[in-house]
């Protein structure tokens, strides 16, 4: 079917700890995932993508892992800083449909 | 380079009216897709178009159409506008050779039916 399912859908962190959003995705031909990152009043911007021939990637505080057996996959936001407060999407491309489909999105607070 | 550009920023309708909604790409990008964003749905994929041809498209209405020029702007339509079409309105660019290119967004345009 054509699901990304995302969770949870609010998330508050106290500065400093992490935050993890995990997405899962029904398409076992979904071979691409990227993240987009949303701040209030802007267009969504790409923050980190994974694709299925790699289990985990990393660039600074931001890491994406990937499960394809158990099809989900994590966002991880390390040492979270005010900035980082914004809704977060998954995405997965769905093989078996040639597009992109979308999660429905985690607002991420970051509490001082 | 220019980033991937919308007009109008902001639209009021009133039911029942069309509207048009243009998208201007990265330059050299060739696939552009539109999105429906709202509060309780999310990003919804509308349609996309690669080389003048709609690739593929999403579970949208007959009223919703699109199309792109051969400079690969391109445009959405939606006809006999309803109240629940308000919603932000996003394209997005990629160079298209590529199915998982990677895309960016327009900064939207925010469409009010009232």
């Amino acid at each position: 079917g054509e699901n990304v399912e995302q969770h949870p859908s609010t998330l508050s962190v106290q500065e400093g700890d992490s935050a993890v959003i995990k997405c899962t995705y029904s398409d076992s031909a979904s071979n691409y995932f990227p993240w987009y990152k949303q701040e209030l009043g802007k267009r969504p911007q790409l923050i980190i993508d994974i694709r299925s021939n790699v289990g985990e990637k990393k660039d600074q505080r931001i890491a994406v892992t990937l499960n394809k057996t158990a099809k989900h996959f994590s966002l991880h936001i390390t040492e979270t800083q005010p900035e980082d407060s914004a809704v977060y999407f998954c995405a997965a491309f769905l093989g078996s449909a040639s597009k992109i489909i979308f999660g429905s999105g985690t607002r991420l607070s970051i509490r001082p | 380079k220019a980033g991937v550009t919308q007009t109008p920023r902001y639209l009021i309708k009133t039911r029942g009216q069309q509207v048009t909604l243009s998208c201007s790409p990265i330059s050299g990008h060739r696939s552009v897709s539109w999105y429906q964003q709202t509060p309780g749905q999310g990003l919804q994929f509308l349609f996309e178009y690669f080389s003048e041809t709609q690739r593929n498209k999403g579970n949208f209405p007959g009223r919703f159409s699109g199309r792109q020029f051969s400079n690969s702007r391109s445009e959405m339509n939606v006809s006999t506008l309803e109240l629940g079409d308000s919603a932000l309105y996003l394209c997005a660019s990629s160079p298209g050779g590529k199915r998982t290119d990677t895309q960016y967004f327009g900064p939207g345009t925010r469409l009010t039916v009232l």
